[in-house]
């Protein structure tokens, strides 16, 4: 099976930009969920997303948001780009969800703000 | 705030040598999983223990599970230069009114050869 894939995998934006990410979990993985990466806080869970509807959201404010279509494949967008939103984003899908299951993780789109 | 702490922050050890790396966590879990962060493969998923269990192995991995003292530690033997990356522990838990994944920060962990 194909693992995650995530595209693009760098981006470099400037503030106040939005940007949209792209994620496509392994065939018949139907829960996605995203995660941000920096190096002060470490790997933070922003949503997850099982059969096209947010099932559970992290503490980031509405800026952040996402979607995910029929084919499970998932879009993270981030408006009003701040420097803070710097960092790796990662997506990972499982078969049932967060915790129960071993989460597949993407290689990560790395996001610049200017 | 982060569920998981790892300990310590960062690890040397030559190749060959065993690998301690240590979880505490604060409130109660169903499950605690291990994952690996290196810049070549991403991060990887390489154990799951469930609340019920207190000691699970996988290869050269061996991870236990202290429900009582909310701890959990993973010991990489003979470990080779291959698993330098960093090591982070993920609890499953409800915070801020949503069941979420809460990883800690990670230990690094240096094999020299």
């Amino acid at each position: 099976k194909a693992g995650v894939t995530q595209t693009p995998r760098y981006l470099i934006k400037t503030r106040g930009q939005q940007v949209t990410l792209s994620c496509s979990p392994i065939s018949g993985h139907r829960s996605v969920s995203w995660y941000q990466q920096t190096p002060g806080q470490g790997l933070q869970f922003l949503f997850e997303y099982f059969s096209e509807t947010q099932r559970n959201k992290g503490n980031f404010p509405g800026r952040f948001s996402g979607r995910q279509f029929s084919n499970s494949r998932s879009e993270m967008n981030v408006s009003t780009l701040e420097l803070g939103d710097s960092a790796l984003y990662l997506c990972a899908s499982s078969l049932n969800g967060v915790g129960d299951n071993e989460q597949f993780f993407g290689p990560g789109t790395r996001l610049t703000v200017l | 705030s982060q569920q998981g702490e790892e300990d310590p922050q960062a690890l040397s050890i030559q190749e060959g040598e065993n690998a301690t790396m240590n979880c505490s966590y604060k409130t109660s879990i169903n499950n605690l999983q291990w994952y690996r962060q290196n810049s070549g493969r991403g991060l990887v998923h390489l154990i799951l223990i469930r609340s019920n269990e207190r000691e699970k192995h996988s290869g050269r991995l061996r991870v236990t599970l202290d429900t009582s003292k909310k701890s959990s530690s993973l010991l990489i033997t003979a470990s080779r230069a291959a698993d330098t990356a960093s090591y982070f522990c993920a609890t499953d838990a409800w915070g801020a009114g949503s069941y979420q994944l809460t990883f800690g920060k990670g230990t690094k962990l240096s094999v020299i050869p």
